[in-house]
């Protein structure tokens, strides 16, 4: 596709439940960026994916967060028993590297609502 | 670690008028400096960025911004405002973390254009 595209748009859920949200990145972009925007923190880095592996996990909030990326293409940031705090908007973005001066696009986001 | 600071939260301007939306970082060294705007239920999209070399950038839908170093300040501008502006735009930095240049954003500026 021309962007990055993300699944579910939206998703509710119940306190406890696990749940998986995906990220298709734009073709070709060996990069790949989580964040959640949430409105008392606004907008943090969660993980980042350079091909297949997570140099940088620095931003996840927890040890029930997860992601993974497989073919370096399509990535997976799971939840595991699930909080009213994670209710968010969780952004993807992928980019090619250049030493910080990339520009990265953005997904339209997940919106989480747990309940 | 750097910092973004943006100032006021939600700015008003009258069509025509002038639009200033303020952000400032904390930096080290010298940083990459990024302007994203999100539309209702939409992804960010980049408006423009500062990397090196000329400190005035120009970007999409008329908007530009200075580097001023000595003020560590990075302000959007817009000579003009259109309704189609009214958005919420954040500021950005890049930050290397580990092995990632992941965006520091600040908690963005909600901009409403009044006909």
């Amino acid at each position: 596709g021309a962007g990055v595209s993300q699944s579910p748009s939206n998703k509710v859920t119940e306190k406890g439940k696990d749940v998986e949200l995906r990220c298709d990145p734009i073709s070709g972009h060996t990069a790949l960026y989580w964040y959640r925007q949430s409105l008392g923190q606004g907008l943090e880095f969660l993980i980042y994916f350079q091909g297949n592996s997570a140099p940088d996990k620095s931003g996840l909030p927890s040890d029930r967060f997860s992601a993974e990326r497989t073919g370096g293409s399509v990535s997976t940031l799971t939840i595991q028993r699930t909080q009213q705090e994670d209710s968010a908007v969780y952004l993807c973005a992928s980019t090619i590297p250049s030493a910080g001066q990339e520009t990265q696009y953005f997904g339209p986001g997940t919106r989480l609502l747990v309940l | 670690a750097q910092s973004v600071t943006q100032l006021g939260s939600h700015v008003s301007v009258s069509e025509g008028a002038l639009v200033l939306l303020r952000c400032n970082y904390s930096s080290s060294v010298p940083p990459y400096l990024f302007w994203y705007v999100q539309y209702p239920n939409q992804g960010l999209q980049l408006l423009l960025k500062y990397t090196t070399g000329a400190t005035l950038v120009k970007g999409i839908n008329g908007f530009e911004a200075e580097f001023k170093k000595s003020e560590t300040s990075f302000h959007l501008t817009k000579p003009s405002a259109h309704m189609s502006d009214a958005a919420e735009y954040f500021c950005a930095v890049s930050e290397v973390g580990a092995g990632s240049y992941q965006l520091t954003f600040g908690k963005g500026t909600k901009l409403s254009v009044i006909p």
